[in-house]
């Protein structure tokens, strides 16, 4: 399965879009982009997903290149409860679905 | 809807002991997975089962490690005897198929 590459750590104003970026360069035609978030103490959160087609649902906005080699989760509004690690995983949704988590970016919403 | 519900939230015991976590799945989701969660890392998958069979264990140390799924909805992941290294979170997800995951709140393991 493919691996991902995100930033560390992010910054980020209550109020403003955060634009988390991610690199899936070896991604494969059939393995969809998911992006989870983990807020400390609990367990990771499932944000959104998407295969080649932009999505957007009640959290964020998923934008997928046209080649599918990077995408961008889009906060549009960010709050302070926003502030988590963020995860991007790249896995298929048929036979061995195996889930590999990154390191993630840790973002910052700072009031 | 009820999410993934683990049990206990938290665990301390004494290194050499025996330690178990249990998980309920979402209602109907068939596909069930145990992940380890150490300080400042992603997740790393242990076992995933489909209903009662484990079809990936790969990644279970299985000297040490054990788990089961009798009927095919609740969960045990044990460690008999835990070590110092085995602290860390023990997440529980579960999905329809392998479709999307969704985790419990994990359970807290300090191996003292």
């Amino acid at each position: 399965d493919a691996k991902t590459t995100q930033p560390p750590s992010m910054d980020c104003a209550e109020g403003r879009a955060a634009n988390l970026p991610c690199n899936h360069s070896t991604i494969s035609g059939n393995e969809y982009v998911y992006w989870y978030r983990q807020i400390h103490s609990q367990g990771p959160q499932y944000i959104i997903h998407g295969l080649k087609n932009n999505e957007t649902n009640e959290m964020a906005s998923l934008i997928i290149t046209e080649d599918r080699k990077s995408s961008t989760l889009i906060l549009p509004h960010a709050t302070l409860r926003d502030t988590a690690v963020y995860y991007c995983i790249v896995r298929r949704n048929t036979g061995g679905f195996k889930t590999i988590f990154g390191a993630g970016t840790r973002l910052f919403v700072k009031a | 809807e009820a999410g993934v519900v683990q049990s206990p939230r938290y665990k301390i015991i004494e290194k050499k002991q025996p330690v178990a976590f249990w998980c309920n799945p979402i209602s109907g989701h068939n596909t069930l997975y145990w992940y380890l969660q150490n300080l400042g890392q992603g997740p790393e998958l242990l076992i995933r089962y489909e209903n009662e069979e484990a079809v990936d264990d790969s990644q279970l140390p299985k000297d040490r490690f054990s788990a089961e799924r009798l009927k095919g909805v609740d969960s045990t992941l044990k460690i008999q005897p835990a070590e110092l290294g085995d602290s860390a979170v023990y997440l529980c997800a579960s999905s329809a198929g392998g479709e999307t995951q969704y985790f419990g709140p994990g359970t807290r393991l300090l191996v003292l």
